[in-house]
């Protein structure tokens, strides 16, 4: 059964670090590439970037000079890592499985993981 | 970018109805469409994924159509658990962008 969870630190102070780790079983990070998708109420769904099997990243433009992606494959954990947070970065962050026949598309996602952005 | 606009943004229908959720890209993104749809406390589901392609495990009464610009989900005879939010996001270039969904209300 595949399954992905994330887990985060819940609140965060503007201009610190959002670290967030994604937890995933019934598949090999191995064979398929992780993405990272936010959901804020100022801009909805916005894709991040991703991981791909090989363990090379691709990352949208809107966030390249400050999100990083990595992954430890003996843990089956990806990580999201995203500095000089503001206000705005506040919403649920979502890792999400690349189905294999389109690494733009998502066939299984995590419940989320719910950043607020606030001194 | 690609910009995906949905509508309507709230869609009001009743149990046993067949309803229609329309996506419009800002440029051609030829079949590569996908729809999700969102429930609280629930994991996100991929429904349909190249336009009009049923992802494994999701009922017939979930279609998609059309290509281009223009395209559209439809529901036929909903069930209780259809009620939800429903997304669409183009998977044709860089970076993949999504629509900002509509909401589908029990009447």
């Amino acid at each position: 059964q595949v399954q992905l969870k994330e887990t985060g630190p819940g609140l965060v102070q503007p201009t610190q670090t959002l670290s967030i780790t994604c937890t995933v079983s019934g598949f090999s990070l191995t064979s398929y590439y992780m993405q990272w998708v936010r959901q804020t109420p100022g801009k909805g769904l916005e894709w991040m970037g991703f991981i791909r099997s090989g363990g090379s990243t691709e990352y949208n433009s809107e966030f390249k000079s400050r999100l990083s992606i990595s992954r430890d494959t003996s843990k089956n954990q990806v990580f999201l890592k995203m500095n000089s947070l503001k206000t705005e970065d506040t919403g649920v962050y979502y890792c999400a499985r690349s189905a294999l026949y389109d690494y733009y598309v998502m066939d299984a996602w995590g419940q989320g993981a719910s950043v607020t952005v606030s001194s | 970018d690609v910009q995906m606009t949905q509508s309507p943004y709230n869609l009001a229908a009743s149990p046993g109805e067949s309803v229609s959720i329309n996506c419009k890209a800002s440029k051609s993104i030829s079949k590569y469409l996908a729809w999700y749809q969102q429930k609280p406390g629930k994991a996100n589901k991929l429904l349909i994924y190249d336009g009009s392609t049923l992802q494994s495990g999701i009922p017939s009464r979930f279609s998609g159509s059309g290509s281009g610009t223009d395209f559209t989900l439809t529901i036929r005879s909903l069930e209780p658990e259809d009620f939800g939010l429903y997304y669409c996001q183009q998977h044709n270039e860089y970076p993949p962008t999504f629509g900002a969904g509509t909401k589908l209300e029990l009447k």
